[in-house]
């Protein structure tokens, strides 16, 4: 909803530019990450994935980098676009078969300047 | 046209009565989630179900009750006893990969 992107860290991008957003996971065996991109008022939609035996996934203009040394991971925007500003954050999931278990991030809202 | 659906978008009770959140799904999709999620938070598991008529709680479950007697309806009650229930609550299926299919959501105001 639309208060969920208040009391987040916030990236403001000009339109045209790069974005980069971050995202710290804790579960050394997580073996799987999604991106989700949640517009005000809205549910979360699928953006991009990644397994764990990849450090990189290219999409249409994002690209997900990977790295287990620091648990990090990354979403790279490419020419942001207005339609691009919502709030971006990552799950991790581990188990597999009938037992999954998913985290979300708290995620950043991103804020495309036209 | 698949997809997942929540009804309605915005809901307001008085203290003290239960709501019931609706959640219906047409992807034929098995597992089913209740979400909520406040400002600033990640979202947080209440129930999941795997398969009709089973359910499991998830890491916020008191306060909350749900049903799965079919496959598509996966009905989420906020009853009297969640001391904070005002929030967002998102559901979502998932097939047999890792990624979930959100709905839109439904915004519980309690006064």
């Amino acid at each position: 909803g639309e208060s969920v992107g208040l009391h987040l860290p916030t990236l403001s991008v000009q339109e045209g530019d790069n974005s980069i957003i971050n995202c710290a996971y804790s579960n050394s065996a997580s073996d799987y990450f999604i991106w989700y991109k949640q517009e005000s008022g809205k549910g979360p939609q699928f953006i991009i994935d990644i397994r764990s035996n990849m450090d990189k996934r290219q999409g249409k203009r994002v690209t997900v980098l990977l790295n287990k040394t620091v648990k990090h991971l990354s979403l790279q925007i490419a020419a942001t676009q207005p339609g691009d500003s919502a709030v971006y954050f990552c799950a991790e999931n581990w188990g597999s078969g009938g037992y999954q278990k998913v985290t979300f991030g708290t995620g950043t809202k991103l804020q495309v300047i036209p | 046209d698949g997809g997942i659906t929540q009804s309605p978008k915005y809901l307001f009770r008085k203290e003290g009565q239960n709501v019931t959140l609706s959640c219906e799904q047409n992807l034929n999709h098995d597992a089913m989630y209740w979400y909520r999620q406040d400002p600033g938070q990640g979202l947080r598991l209440i129930y999941y179900s795997q398969i009709v008529n089973d359910f499991q709680k998830g890491d916020i479950a008191e306060g909350y009750s749900v049903s799965r007697e079919k496959k598509e309806s996966f009905p989420l009650t906020v009853t009297s006893a969640q001391k904070n229930p005002t929030a967002f609550y998102l559901c979502a299926s998932r097939d047999r990969g890792y990624e979930q299919y959100f709905g839109p959501g439904t915004r519980l105001t309690v006064t």
